[in-house]
């Protein structure tokens, strides 16, 4: 069963913990993707890989990290320099280059107490 | 970063009614895809543009691809109670090698029985 993972779908950390956030594909997509959705907003971009072992910052990337030393997975760590964590985590997959389309996993929503 | 700006945000209609919402920019998209989100889920891609003028449809669901490259368009026709939920256009920026998406801020359907 083809898909993208994302695990767990709830987490619930202390203030000022870091917290790693999981996604793994079984598509053989070449690139990956985190976004973050708050309420009532659109999908902001985090962090972006097109390759193993090269990722790019996206447009809020301060306070969060990434690695992608695997091709299925791309792990998200959310840590204590990000201001503001408590959101809804979406990760996605493309194909190849020459085609645009991105596919979702179910996300994690990630709460901050 | 850049932005589209997606209407209506939100819509409140009657089983059988159809639906229209839009996305637009200044800019030039290469590429338009639509996203349908249900609460807690990661989005679901409905349809995907790449030509000026393409007209595409997938069901009920029909879109098109604006002439002028800066808009899209999606039509809902007979609505159903299944189709609440949040639509997402997104796009790809011509000349935008890092295949980054665009997305819209969300137009949320609903809909009484």
């Amino acid at each position: 069963d083809g898909g993208i993972t994302q695990s767990p779908k709830y987490l619930f950390r202390k203030e000022g913990q870091n917290v790693t956030l999981s996604c793994e594909q079984n598509l053989n997509h070449d690139a990956m993707y985190w976004y973050r959705q708050d309420p009532g907003q659109g999908l902001r971009l985090i962090y972006y890989s097109q390759i193993v072992n090269d990722f790019q910052k996206g447009d809020i990337a301060e306070g969060y990290s990434v690695s992608r030393e695997k091709k299925e997975s791309f792990p998200l760590t959310v840590t204590s320099a990000q201001k503001n964590p408590t959101a809804f985590y979406l990760c996605a997959s493309r194909v190849s280059r020459g085609y645009n389309e991105q596919f979702f996993g179910p996300g994690t929503r990630l709460t901050v107490l | 970063g850049q932005q589209l700006n997606q209407s209506p945000q939100s819509m409140f209609i009657q089983e059988g009614e159809d639906v229209s919402m839009n996305c637009t920019s200044s800019s030039i998209f290469n590429t338009w895809l639509w996203y349908k989100q249900d609460p807690g889920e990661g989005p679901v891609l409905l349809i995907a543009l790449y030509k000026a003028g393409e007209l595409t449809s997938n069901g009920r669901l029909t879109a098109q691809f604006g002439i002028t490259r800066k808009d899209s368009f999606l039509n809902i026709s007979a609505s159903i109670p299944s189709d609440v939920g949040i639509y997402f256009c997104a796009g790809q920026l011509k000349g935008q090698g890092a295949q980054k998406l665009v997305f819209g801020q969300g137009t949320r359907l609903t809909i009484n029985p």
